[in-house]
């Protein structure tokens, strides 16, 4: 079955070092999405790609950035971790073509001390 | 801009109760709706989706959904609760034609009482 899935799914890390979440899909999507997920805000679009070699900003995109170099991967990374980016991090994909059904991971955990 | 609104963030119901979630949203094109549920350290998932065509939704696990454009509504309902309900429920819109993105409410957290 297809699926996507997140590793690792929980890491804790110092502020200042360089963080990266890794998310994998076999739904052979070319739109993936990166939210983070915090108490009183829902979820909150961090960046989203809708093919390889293209990325996009969404609404809380400072301090992070994301790479698409194949279809399958869309790897986050935290350039400089703060303890304000202490979230839960979900990747989503969706088919496109009017599709909007996005399919969500396990999630990651991440804690900045 | 697209928004989500959902009314209460934490609602309890009793066992075999009827379940109500609302959710009310702002959209400048025609909307597609959905509903996501989230389990206790799972991610979402998909529960129902409105399109186009017929208004009342069914989903997974016995929800349903209705569609009503006069009140900008998507109420999610389920005729009686069960203890496996338990979780968090998002609504969410899609932001705008051509673009897949989607606009998530805060959530609601339903308590079920036994």
């Amino acid at each position: 079955d297809a699926e996507i899935t997140q590793s690792p799914r929980h890491k804790i890390t110092e502020t200042g070092r360089q963080v990266t979440l890794a998310c994998h899909q076999t739904w052979n999507h070319n739109n993936m999405f990166w939210y983070r997920q915090d108490l009183g805000h829902g979820l909150r679009l961090i960046h989203y790609s809708y093919g390889v070699q293209d990325t996009n900003k969404g609404e809380v995109s400072d301090g992070y950035s994301v790479s698409r170099s194949n279809t399958e991967d869309l790897p986050l990374t935290l350039e400089s971790a703060a303890s304000s980016q202490t979230s839960v991090y979900f990747c989503a994909s969706s088919g496109g073509q009017g599709a909007y059904t996005q399919y969500f991971g396990p999630g990651t955990r991440l804690t900045v001390l | 801009a697209q928004s989500v609104t959902q009314l209460g963030s934490h609602v309890s119901v009793s066992e075999g109760a009827l379940v109500l979630l609302r959710c009310n949203y702002s959209s400048s094109v025609p909307p597609y709706l959905f509903w996501y549920v989230q389990y206790p350290n799972q991610g979402l998932q998909l529960l129902l989706k409105y399109t186009t065509g017929a208004t009342l939704v069914k989903g997974i696990n016995g929800f349903e959904a209705e569609f009503k454009k006069s009140e900008t509504s998507f109420h999610l309902t389920k005729p009686s609760a069960h203890m496996s309900d338990a979780a968090e429920y998002f609504c969410a819109v899609r932001a705008s034609f051509g673009n897949e993105k989607l606009t998530f409410g805060t959530g609601t957290r339903l308590t079920i009482i036994p």
